[in-house]
């Protein structure tokens, strides 16, 4: 089954105590990116991958750093959490076709609560 | 600058009735438009996009929208609402000429279809 898949579901941590939330995809997308929903303003976005190696900033990038070594996987670290950062995370993939790209695919969703 | 406004936190409507979600938009090249729903404890379901062609664009689960360009206005529209609608709505745009892959998506809309 094609699907985006981001683990795990449920984390609660404590300020400053570093963490990662996978991210893989089983598609061969080349498109990867984050985004955390957060009530009220909707889902912004974190970072982006266009392919391995290659990573940008999305509109709220401060304290979050990712990486892409392999085509599938793209993780989320936090490496000093703080409670601003709070919120639902969500992973997407898609294709890229020329400048057009598929669809976002989105994964479940992490919530993590920084105490 | 992108932006995406979705002007109404909820919609109500009536089982049978249709129903609107709006959204505007603003980006300086040529916009791509999407919408994706979202159900509790989900991650974004794609519903439909624009690209290019045909104003009146038909997606998932009956639902259509109009690319309008003057208004810079992307509606999603249903002719019949079913209680199965019910759930968060997002508008999202990318700039296509920008050679970026920056998404912006509005705040959400949340539907709710009445027995």
């Amino acid at each position: 089954e094609a699907q985006v898949t981001q683990n795990p579901r449920y984390l609660i941590t404590v300020t400053g105590k570093k963490l990662t939330v996978t991210c893989s995809q089983n598609m061969n997308h080349e498109y990867m990116s984050w985004y955390r929903q957060d009530p009220g303003l909707g889902l912004r976005q974190i970072y982006y991958s266009m392919n391995v190696e290659v990573t940008d900033k999305g509109d709220v990038p401060e304290g979050y750093k990712v990486s892409r070594k392999e085509k599938r996987n793209f993780p989320l670290i936090l490496e000093s959490p703080s409670p601003n950062q709070t919120s639902l995370y969500f992973c997407a993939s898609s294709l890229l076709q020329g400048s057009y790209n598929s669809p976002l695919h989105f994964g479940n969703g992490t919530r993590l609560t920084v105490t | 600058a992108q932006s995406v406004a979705q002007p109404e936190d909820q919609v109500n409507v009536a089982e049978g009735n249709p129903l609107t979600v709006k959204c505007t938009y603003s980006v300086s090249g040529n916009p791509y438009l999407f919408w994706y729903v979202q159900y509790p404890n989900r991650g974004l379901q794609f519903l439909l996009k624009y690209i290019t062609g045909d104003n009146l664009v038909k997606g998932s689960y009956g639902f259509e929208a109009e690319f309008n360009k003057s208004q810079t206005s992307f509606h999603l529209k249903k002719p019949s609402a079913l209680v199965s609608d019910s759930a968060l709505y997002f508008c999202a745009v990318r700039d296509g000429d920008s050679g970026t892959y920056k998404y912006i998506f509005g705040t959400g809309t949340r539907l709710k279809v009445l027995a």
